[in-house]
């Protein structure tokens, strides 16, 4: 059964710092990785998806990279700003493609 | 370009009571739809999903049920209501696996609380 882990829990940095979350998955047969933000009390808004044939994906000041052999992704946020403080997911969908897993998340917390 | 209806936002009901909540997706066909729940402090957990009309695929035991009439509407439902299930229900749908890029896409989540 997969079973995803985020690491940090929760992160605070300075306003300006460039940082990297952590997502950890048990199982390498994935189908793809999807990474979220969810501020408080509202549903979750996908930033980056990355396929399993991929290694990376960028979107602005965020970069996504997926190494499936050792069931890792990370997002790394370029240059982070006070409205980039979220609780951020990542998810694993299956190779059947029905099921996504979700990570516990990381909650950031940016400092002006 | 897609959309996804979830209703209502916040809900406050008894113990003992009925739920139905709603969810509706546009301008697709023939998603995947998916109920997801998050208790407080807590990562998400998938509670049902269906790939098609009436198919309903249950992921953990519970008084809760969810039923798909049409092909774009997911409904969640419970008869009586315990003081466990209340959190954050979210629901979202996607493509079937047979594209390259089939992300998840979520509501906007309803806050039930049960009293």
């Amino acid at each position: 059964k997969q079973e995803v882990t985020q690491i940090p829990a929760a992160l605070s940095v300075p306003e300006g710092e460039n940082l990297v979350l952590n997502c950890s998955f048990t199982d390498s047969a994935i189908y793809n990785l999807q990474w979220f933000r969810q501020d408080p009390g509202k549903g979750l808004t996908s930033l980056l998806l990355i396929q399993s044939s991929q290694r990376e994906q960028t979107s602005g000041r965020l970069n996504a990279s997926l190494d499936k052999s050792s069931g890792r992704s990370t997002l790394y946020i370029a240059a982070s700003q006070p409205g980039d403080s979220a609780t951020y997911l990542c998810a694993a969908r299956d190779n059947y493609g029905q099921n996504f897993v979700f990570g516990p998340g990381t909650r950031l917390s940016v400092l002006p | 370009s897609q959309t996804i209806h979830q209703w209502p936002a916040t809900l406050v009901q008894p113990v003992g009571s009925p739920l139905s909540l709603e969810c509706t997706v546009e301008g697709t066909s023939n998603p995947n739809l998916y109920w997801y729940r998050q208790a407080a402090g807590r990562g998400l957990q998938l509670l049902f999903y269906s790939v098609g009309i009436g198919q309903i695929s249950s992921e953990v035991p519970q008084n809760l049920s969810a039923s798909r009439p049409q092909d774009r509407q997911f409904i969640l439902s419970s008869k009586k209501l315990l003081l466990s299930d209340s959190g954050f229900y979210l629901c979202a749908w996607s493509q079937p696996v047979v594209g390259a890029n089939s992300p998840l896409h979520f509501g906007n989540g309803t806050r039930l609380t049960v009293t």
